[in-house]
């Protein structure tokens, strides 16, 4: 399995400001995510972060606004920019140790409020 | 596109009650399907996997079936206690291998 903790836990921020929220496995793995949770909704995939190269971008998501980088095998940031009243959700990294059919594994989430 | 819908939205029971949260999915091409619990401000906490050529999986009082055919997973929860009171979220991951989610059962177990 991997633990996953993320970094800060919450934020309150003021419109068109910038957070970057950190989040380290206990463990190398393959499969790097990041995730959004909007008030009452589902989970919504943003990007799978690469290491080393660029993060793949979901549809409705752009790099512009939410900036990835993924140094290593173990760590992985994401910052929301530039942002507004609707970037307010909880932002929730994830992780899958290797091959497809492994077991994938969340972070504690940072809950995001954009006033 | 992968699309995953749970049902019932919000259920309500009575300690001790044997209880059944139904997940259906549109695209059988998958490769796994997780059942996830999440507490009201938390992450996920993986509850079970279930590969896609497994029929199911037992953990504890939990039990989750597959029937990959007809595009439905089912998570029994025997026995239920007010700690299981949560939102249970169903995942896909189908070739993209990527996990699609549906929007999940709110549990509440009534001592």
């Amino acid at each position: 399995s991997a633990v996953i903790s993320q970094k800060p836990s919450r934020d309150i921020c003021q419109r068109g400001t910038s957070l970057t929220i950190q989040c380290q496995v206990d463990s190398q793995v393959t499969m790097m995510f990041w995730y959004r949770q909007q008030p009452g909704q589902s989970l919504t995939l943003i990007a799978t972060a690469n290491q080393g190269s660029e993060a793949t971008y979901e549809s409705g998501f752009v790099i512009d606004k939410f900036p990835i980088s993924r140094p290593n095998l173990t760590f992985s940031t994401l910052t929301v920019s530039n942002m507004s009243p609707e970037d307010s959700s909880i932002y929730l990294c994830s992780a899958r140790l290797g091959m497809s059919y492994n077991e994938q594994f969340f972070g504690p989430g940072t809950r995001l409020t954009v006033l | 596109k992968q699309e995953v819908t749970q049902i019932p939205a919000a259920l309500s029971v009575p300690e001790g009650e044997n209880l059944v949260l139904n997940c259906s999915f549109t695209d059988s091409a998958i490769y796994n399907l997780q059942w996830f619990r999440q507490d009201p401000g938390k992450g996920l906490t993986s509850l079970l996997l279930i590969q896609s050529s497994q029929r199911e999986q037992t953990s504890g009082r939990l039990n989750a079936s597959l029937d990959k055919s007809s595009g439905r997973s089912t998570l029994y929860i025997a026995a239920s206690q007010p700690g299981d009171s949560a939102t249970y979220l169903c995942g896909v991951r189908g070739g993209s291998e990527k996990l699609v989610f549906g929007k999940g059962t709110k549990l509440t177990v009534n001592p």
